[in-house]
């Protein structure tokens, strides 16, 4: 069964410091995996969409990495802003059994202290 | 403007009653998904469906049922049988696996039940 793991639960930066969150999954034959931003009280935003031949996937100051042999990736904010506070998800899907279904991680909760 | 709604925003429910939440997407997506989230825990799978007129049991499925007649439309019904209903419950769709591997998903803004 797959399972989506994200560390840290919470973490807690000041302004302008550049951060690295999280996440491992169980098998690796993904098709692809999603990172989500959640605002308190809100629906899930798409950020980033790697897809399982990818590395990586860049939007403005976010990359997101993918190591689908290790079960790993990684997303990293550059110049952390106040409004980038947030509850931060991934997502993968696929997985042997798991067509279809998209396998969400507890999530990591970032402050961004101005 | 193309999207996912939810409504109601806002949700009571009392006891031993039936309620349906809605959920529109006008993004032309094959595949919908019903999730539920408590606090402090990740999104857990209620139901999904990949294809009109069929949809499958997520990891707790007990308590809901759905039902998926038009391919813009997926509600939930929580159930007198759903003993912790109150949560918040998020739908998403994308295009259907098998058709295009790029498939991102999109969520509505959820609709917060409490049971009254």
């Amino acid at each position: 069964k797959q399972e989506v793991t994200q560390i840290p639960a919470a973490l807690s930066v000041p302004e302008g410091e550049n951060l690295v969150l999280n996440c491992s999954f169980t098998d690796s034959a993904i098709y692809n995996l999603q990172w989500f931003r959640q605002d308190p009280g809100k629906g899930l935003t798409s950020l980033l969409l790697i897809q399982s031949s990818q590395r990586e996937q860049t939007s403005g100051r976010l990359n997101a990495s993918l190591d689908k042999s290790s079960g790993r990736s990684t997303l990293y904010i550059a110049a952390s802003q106040p409004g980038d506070s947030a509850t931060y998800l991934c997502a993968v899907r696929g997985g042997s059994g798991n067509t279809g279904k998209l396998i969400f991680g507890q999530g990591t909760t970032l402050q961004v202290k101005p | 403007d193309g999207g996912i709604t939810q409504s109601p925003k806002y949700l009571f429910r009392k006891e031993g009653q039936n309620v349906t939440l809605s959920c529109e997407q006008n993004l032309n997506h094959d595949a919908m998904y019903w999730y539920r989230q408590d606090p402090g825990q990740g999104l857990r799978l209620i139901y999904y469906s990949q294809i009109v007129n069929d949809f499958q049991k997520g990891d707790i499925a007990e308590g809901y049922s759905v039902s998926r007649e038009k391919k813009e439309s997926f509600p939930l019904t929580v159930t007198s049988a759903q003993k912790n209903p109150t949560a918040f419950y998020l739908c998403a769709s994308s295009i259907r696996q098998g058709v295009d591997m790029n498939t991102e998903a999109f969520f509505g803004q959820g609709t917060r039940l409490t049971v009254v």
